[in-house]
């Protein structure tokens, strides 16, 4: 079955740690893979997106992913995170690629102490 | 534990036709409910939000509308579908309060207009 996971429900850290939060999906052939972000009293929003072309995608406020297709992977990465980043983050996958279902991980929050 | 679920899965439509996706939610109450959409290609647009019976509010003007005509459940209707509609909607909700609480997705369904 389809399926995305993310490894931590609850990440904690102080400013100016290195961000890294796992998303792994099962095998579904093509994908389109997703990150999105909702900060406290707002609307979920669109953090970055991979199609296709390099692996290494990078998105609005500092953050990157990079998509490892042997390992079914796509972690989101930022290097010195902000008091503002805290927020929770979704990942998701588009299995079959852009006419196939779009499946969300459970979310992980991210706490950052000032 | 709470439960969401949205039908039909797919759906086939010509121009012109009129559209019902229901979305209904069980184990809370008085739950924030949404509609989102995919377009292929895209990420994921908000297309409609409530905060209690008969309250909606419209992110995006356009071909569709939304009612809420009890408290666990969520209805994107259309009176004349148009091509541009396809896509993968996605029905979600999170506890009442604040935006920002923890989101969960239904299955999603796809319309495809012809």
């Amino acid at each position: 079955a389809q399926s995305v996971s993310q490894h931590n429900h609850h990440v904690i850290l102080s400013e100016a740690a290195s961000l890294e939060l796992g998303c792994n999906y099962s095998y579904g052939g093509t994908v389109n893979l997703f990150w999105y972000v909702q900060y406290p009293g707002q609307h979920l929003q669109l953090l970055l997106k991979y199609f296709s072309g390099d692996p290494l995608v990078k998105g609005i406020k500092g953050f990157e992913a990079e998509f490892i297709k042997s390992k079914f992977s796509f972690n989101l990465r930022k290097p010195s995170v902000q008091w503002s980043d805290t927020a929770e983050y979704f990942c998701a996958v588009n299995y079959g690629g852009s006419q196939g279902n779009l499946i969300f991980g459970k979310g992980t929050k991210l706490s950052v102490k000032p | 534990s709470q439960t969401i679920h949205q039908w039909p899965a797919t759906l086939v439509q010509p121009v012109g036709s009129p559209l019902s996706l229901e979305c209904t939610v069980e184990g809370t109450s008085n739950p924030n409910l949404y509609w989102y959409r995919q377009a292929a290609g895209r990420g994921l647009q908000l297309l409609f939000y409530s905060v209690g019976i008969g309250q909606i509010s419209s992110e995006v003007p356009q071909n569709l509308s939304a009612s809420r005509p009890q408290d666990r459940q969520f209805i994107l209707s259309s009176k004349k579908l148009l091509l541009s509609d396809s896509g993968f909607y996605l029905c979600a909700w999170s506890s009442s309060g604040r935006l920002g609480n923890t989101i969960y997705f239904g299955e999603g369904s796809w319309l495809t207009v012809v």
